[in-house]
């Protein structure tokens, strides 16, 4: 079974500091990560994946992620936050290999950017 | 060009009653997927469609909950005789094909209310 953990509910930072929003998942085989954001009353919107290559992903507005496996992470980062960055992220994975097309999701954190 | 769009955006209904809920994909999109997000629970997978081959129903929660797609495009999500616990957002994405490291798309979501 596939599952992803966010460990924290919700995340404040100042307007211009870095932002980190956490993720670890668990899965069987190689997996393939994804990040989206929900702003309010809105639908997921995809921001960005790990497929395999590179470690540091980088995304939409600026965003970026590195996966680390020994660690079995997949943290987002942004070096610069902005007060239109408060919204709800969602780390997702699904598992390597033929018929699993599910996407399993993690709770989800809240980001506050604080003006 | 445009993205998953879903109907209605708002649905109360009162316990008992049917409902149906449609999704339409992104144009050439072969995988289409219903997800539901409620408070407490997060983003679960429901359902997933890819081409003409049998669907995974694998996580929907009763059989009150059903969904087709006709013509390989346009699917409905039905829910019989609605429980009150069955308010939630339900989510449809799709995506070019069902492979691990495509990126699913999603539509803004129906919210639903069952009084």
């Amino acid at each position: 079974a596939q599952s992803v953990a966010q460990p924290e509910d919700q995340v404040n930072v100042a307007e211009g500091n870095p932002l980190t929003v956490k993720c670890t998942y668990s899965v069987s085989g190689n997996p393939y990560l994804f990040w989206y954001v929900q702003y309010p009353n809105r639908g997921l919107q995809f921001l960005l994946k790990y497929i395999t290559g590179d470690n540091l992903v980088k995304g939409s507005y600026g965003f970026e992620a590195e996966f680390n496996k020994s660690q079995t992470s997949f943290h987002l980062k942004k070096p610069s936050a902005l007060v239109s960055d408060s919204a709800l992220y969602f780390c997702a994975v699904r598992a390597g290999g033929k018929g699993n097309n599910r996407l399993a999701f993690g709770k989800g954190n809240q980001v506050v950017v604080i003006p | 060009g445009a993205g998953v769009s879903q109907s209605p955006s708002n649905k109360v209904t009162e316990k008992g009653k049917d409902v149906e809920l449609r999704c339409d994909p992104i144009s050439g999109h072969t995988a289409l997927y219903w997800y539901r997000q409620s408070l407490g629970q997060g983003l679960e997978f429901l359902i997933y469609f890819q081409g003409n081959s049998a669907p995974d129903k694998s996580g929907l929660p009763s059989d009150r909950f059903s969904a087709e797609r006709t013509g390989g495009s346009v699917s409905t999500l039905t829910i019989q005789r609605t429980q009150q616990e069955d308010s939630a957002v339900y989510l449809c994405a799709s995506s070019l094909v069902a492979a691990g490291g495509e990126t699913q798309y999603f539509g803004p979501g129906t919210r639903l209310l069952v009084l």
